[in-house]
């Protein structure tokens, strides 16, 4: 019953180091997004998918890339990491976005930068 | 454009007191509206949905349409209540929008 898996758990980088945070769900959900949770702020949506092959911005998305190859996978790329990207970051998926919509939440990964 | 606001950041009552954790909204079309919770080392879930009218753990949510509001309530505050509550908008867009959270600590 693994749900949506996000790895890794915590990871420090230094200034100007390119990563990917692994999301994968086992759920078979066609929406999936990508959350920065910081204190005061909320969560903020970064990028989201609703499918194999589409992506769209969401309202923080500079400084990362996402990819939906796949149905299962939703990578999120750091692509030169910046202080201000040291932030809890959350997986969700849902089988689709409505009033009837439960979406599900990974563990969420830890990112120090320094 | 969507979004939600919790205008507190923590909300500190006693147990057995009544609890009322404010969410408004701003979204021109017909929003879809959620709280959802997070316990301390645990992963944030769905607490409950105005679609569905529910009452889960004594919590009871209405949407007001006239006053945008989404206001979370429970008529009397247990210890196990203490976590982070977000409130959350979906709209046309596909996007699942969060408000900043409120921080319910239920005290003795």
């Amino acid at each position: 019953n693994a749900g949506v898996t996000q790895t890794p758990k915590f990871q420090v980088l230094k200034t100007g180091q390119s990563m990917t945070l692994q999301c994968a769900q086992d759920m078979n959900h066609e929406y999936m997004s990508w959350y920065r949770q910081d204190p005061g702020m909320g969560l903020r949506l970064i990028h989201y998918s609703v499918g194999a092959g589409i992506t769209d911005q969401g309202e923080v998305p500079n400084g990362y890339n996402v990819s939906r190859s796949t149905t299962e996978d939703f990578p999120l790329r750091l692509l030169s990491a910046a202080p201000s990207q040291t932030s809890v970051y959350f997986c969700a998926s849902s089988p689709l976005v409505g009033a009837f919509t439960e979406a599900f939440f990974g563990q969420g990964t830890r990112l120090t930068v320094v | 454009a969507q979004r939600v606001t919790q205008p507190e950041k923590l909300l500190s009552v006693f147990k057995g007191a009544p609890v009322e954790l404010k969410c408004n909204y701003s979204y021109s079309g017909s929003p879809e509206l959620f709280w959802y919770v997070q316990y301390s080392r645990q992963r944030l879930q769905l607490l409950l949905r105005h679609i569905s009218r529910e009452s889960i753990k004594g919590f009871t949510a209405d949407l007001n349409k006239g006053e945008t509001s989404f206001h979370l309530k429970k008529p009397f505050a247990q210890e196990e209540d203490s976590a982070m509550y977000y409130c959350a908008l979906t709209g046309t867009a596909s996007k699942l929008t969060f408000g900043t959270g409120t921080r319910l600590q239920v005290t003795l």
